[in-house]
This record gives structure tokens, sequence and C-alpha cells, in this order.
């Protein structure tokens, strides 16, 4: 059973470029989460999906931060417009339901020059 | 506001000793979990261990056990016998035992073996 899988593991885009990230979660698991590891900083939360539904969203900046599980497909984190500060490591993690174990990528490590 | 702190950015410990990761933490929530996470070069995050609040016996994994002080709001790590493979970024992290996808993270502490 493949883990979690992330990528790409490392991107590099200009300011304005526009970012995907995308995760795929493991067999089996249909809850989706994203956090943000600044440098130096543990993670952040920034949104739980559930296959085709944003459940939790109260992590994730108001504006160009955009999230989706659809029915087919990985999860993909959207980043518009990126901005130096949105440097970060972008980690997704999954989990078979709600409040048990869940299971983290390798992360993205998305670096804005 | 949640906040969890770890006071100790970095630790080092001879191979095969014992060493002890310290975390505080301050919650609202009347029932939450503890977590201890480990970061290796890797950087996926790799469970160690998990605490939930309402149980008064400490969790243990193997060489890994916590110290939980309830009343103090401490969590601490003690890892047994250290290898080198345990060397890594430990953190420290709470949450809400209805949401616990909503993870409160410390800064975490860098764990150095010495062969």
């Amino acid at each position: 059973n493949a883990g979690v899988m992330q990528n790409p593991r490392h991107l590099v885009r200009r300011r304005g470029q526009e970012a995907r990230l995308r995760c795929s979660p493991m067999k089996g698991h249909s809850h989706v989460y994203w956090y943000r590891q600044l440098p130096e900083e543990g993670l952040k939360f920034m949104v739980y999906l559930q296959k085709e539904n944003i459940i939790d969203e109260s992590g994730m900046p108001k504006e160009r931060f955009s999230a989706e599980f659809p029915k087919e497909g990985p999860s993909i984190l959207r980043i518009q417009q990126v901005v130096r500060g949105d440097s970060a490591a972008y980690f997704c993690a999954s989990s078979p339901i709600l409040n048990t174990e869940a299971f983290f990528g390798q992360g993205t490590r998305l670096t804005v020059v | 506001a949640q906040t969890v702190t770890q006071s100790q950015p970095e630790m080092s410990v001879q191979e095969a000793e014992t060493v002890t990761l310290s975390c505080t933490y301050d919650t609202s929530e009347s029932d939450y979990y503890l977590f201890w996470y480990k970061q290796p070069p890797s950087r996926q995050m790799i469970l160690v261990i998990r605490q939930e609040a309402y149980k008064q016996q400490n969790a243990t994994e193997n060489r890994f056990s916590v110290n939980f002080q309830k009343a103090a709001k401490s969590f601490s790590l003690k890892i047994s016998d250290s290898q080198l493979g345990d060397a890594a970024m430990y953190f420290c992290a709470s949450a809400p035992s209805d949401s616990n996808y909503q993870l409160i993270w410390g800064a975490g502490t860098k764990l150095i073996i010495k062969p």
C-alpha cells in the first residue's frame, strides 16, 4: 500500500505565477488535510477535504488559495499569483475516517523567486 | 489562543542513552489529544506517539514514552536506548478530540544522536 504521494517534491515559481500542488491519498482514504510549514516553525492547518467537498477551510488564506478533491484524481492545492511569503513546505495528510491516525506525505517545497 | 511550546530548539544525546524532550501546551478544549511527531531529513511527518487527555496512563510505544502532566499542561517525550535513526526534528502537537486534524504545532526540537 503506497503512502501519501505528493508531487512535485520541489517547485519553483516566479512572483505572480500559479502553483499547483498535488496529493494522492493512501488507498482507501477519503479524508485529506493540507498544512503549511514555514521555515523554523511547526505546521499550520489549512484545509480539510472529503471527496468533492471542502469540510473545513478555516486555515486557508482568504485570497489566492484554493483546494479541491475531485471524485477522480488527486487533491490539488492551488496558489494563484504567488508572492515570496508563500515560500514554504506544504504537506498533505490522509485518513480513512475522521479522527483516526492521519498519514503524511513528504511535502512539496515551494520556492517563490 | 491555543499554543504549544517546545523550549529546546536542539538536544543531543549519546547513542544508547536516554533523552527527554519537553513540551508545554495551552488549550481551552475540554477533550483533546496530544501528539509527538518525528520529521527526519526526508521531511515526512511520522507519528511517534499519541495521548488522549482523558486517559491518566502515559502512552508508550516501544522505546518511546511520554510523561503527561495534565494539571501542569506538560507532555514530555522520553526516548530510551537512543539510536542513530532517531536523529530528526521532533514536533509536539495538540488537537481537539472531535477534530484532531486541527493540529496546533510546536516549533520543534532538533535531536542529534552522537555515535
